[in-house]
């Protein structure tokens, strides 16, 4: 299986910073990774398809890049809705699109 | 509009049996691989198995691999998760979603305790 590895596990940062996840898989995926915003009680939220295309209605200060290995998540400027955990997720592998462990992002 | 609505959750001892069932509703299920994805208390997202179409390939996580099944009725519009010799650590509140990851569920939660 492609296991994938996000960093940090957690961040601290105020209204307004620009913040990056990064998200690294365990072989190449091409630019198959999603990326999702999850609040506590809710299902996922899919932000982010194929690595870089932003979904209908997700504000365009979320932005993704990478591809082959090395994925980034970018929120050039953090709003007090944006505290969540982002989770990445690969879906390179027909039927088993595994997650990286999250990464809470929260209020300092 | 696109729904997808867990059931079948609930309390069960070690060693039981449960099944999920995931009805979808406003998109043609038939063409749409879906999954079955789980998160323990304070836990992040895993991924526990998958379906094709018309359900002729399956995955299934190693954590659960011999011991859950995963099926679809495209006539009932419906995805099922059997599950069985449930261990504590299957607690988990568990999510169907379309392959696509652009709808989900609300979840359903398992607690597995005697």
């Amino acid at each position: 299986d492609i296991q994938m590895t996000q960093s940090p596990s957690s961040l601290s940062a105020s209204v307004g910073d620009r913040v990056t996840i990064t998200c690294r898989a365990s072989q190449s995926i091409a630019n198959y990774l999603n990326w999702y915003q999850q609040k506590p009680g809710k299902a996922p939220k899919l932000l982010i398809s194929v690595a870089s295309s932003l979904q209908s209605g997700v504000p365009s200060r979320f932005s993704g890049s990478g591809s082959g290995t090395d994925f980034t998540l970018t929120i050039s400027s953090l709003q007090p809705e944006d505290f969540a955990t982002y989770y990445c997720q690969q879906s390179y592998s027909t039927l088993s699109y595994t997650f990286g462990q999250g990464t809470k992002l929260e209020i300092k | 509009e696109v729904q997808l609505v867990e059931s079948g959750g609930g309390l069960v001892q070690p060693g039981g049996s449960l099944r999920l069932s995931c009805e979808a509703s406003g998109f043609t299920f038939s063409n749409y691989a879906m999954h079955w994805v789980r998160q323990a208390p304070g836990k992040g997202l895993e991924y526990v198995s998958g379906i094709s179409t018309n359900g002729g390939s399956t995955y299934y996580a190693n954590s659960v691999k011999g011991r859950f099944t995963i099926s679809r009725d495209n006539s009932k519009n419906t995805l099922y998760l059997q599950m069985g010799s449930l261990r504590t650590e299957d607690m988990a509140v568990y999510y169907c979603a379309r392959a696509t990851g652009d709808y989900w569920g609300q979840g359903t939660l398992v607690t597995v305790s005697s």
